[in-house]
């Protein structure tokens, strides 16, 4: 019930394109999904996160689609570039049995975007 | 901008020898955290650590395992007795705020690596 599972595990995109990453959850608890940006030899960065209340968060060619009722979420990179080639994690935490800071994280996906 | 800074970047060792990974989270932060990767799995929650004591630990963060905030800026985690499956990056984090309300910094992580 922990888990969060993501897929695919790699991705290859032509610049320019989508890029599409999917997690999904069980625990009902999780209110707060946040992903994160890893570059070779780098700690994760949080790029963009959601709660629950909204089913969609955009920030820049970044966008979070939720859908609470299928216990989904998607991280979406419009316009893909080069750039954006790094391992991407999808988290979530929530109060399960009392308020905690503890991120499960999914198990990540190598996105390359090919010029 | 500030950030996460971890030391050794690279730490090897015997299987049995303890070992101490150094951070230095963000000056102003509160919230402090251990996290690990082994190589090509996802990111795994070990710690947080508020108020100078640990507020949560998962299943993996046993007796082997501790954590000191011994002065103003440093927070280290010890293994007392180190296993090869200990084998894995060490990545600290600190945040200003829960992790509902302010993100995780990470600093570049430490790879042990226990022969």
């Amino acid at each position: 019930q922990q888990q969060v599972k993501q897929s695919p595990q790699s991705l290859i995109v032509q610049k320019g394109g989508i890029s599409i990453i999917n997690c999904a959850y069980e625990n009902t608890a999780f209110d707060y999904f946040p992903w994160y940006q890893q570059f070779p030899g780098k700690g994760p960065a949080l790029l963009i996160a959601i709660r629950p209340d909204v089913s969609e968060k955009k920030e820049g060619r970044f966008t979070i689609s939720f859908n609470k009722s299928a216990k989904q979420f998607s991280l979406h990179i419009m316009d893909s570039q080069p750039g954006d080639s790094a391992t991407y994690f999808c988290a979530a935490t929530g109060t399960v049995g009392g308020a905690t800071n503890k991120l499960i994280f999914g198990t990540g996906t190598l996105l390359a975007v090919q010029p | 901008e500030p950030e996460v800074t971890q030391t050794p970047s690279h730490q090897v060792t015997q299987m049995g020898q303890e070992v101490i990974l150094r951070c230095v989270p963000i000056s102003n932060h509160l919230y402090f955290y251990w996290y690990r990767q082994i190589l090509g799995q996802k990111v795994e929650f070990l710690v947080s650590f508020y108020n100078n004591e640990i507020s949560e630990k998962s299943e993996i963060f046993d007796d082997q395992f501790s954590v000191e905030r011994p002065d103003g800026s440093n927070f280290t985690l010890k293994i007392r007795s180190t296993k090869l499956e200990d084998s894995a990056m060490y990545f600290c984090a600190s945040s200003g705020r829960t992790v509902y309300n302010s993100p995780l910094h990470f600093g570049n992580g430490t790879r042990l690596t226990v022969t």
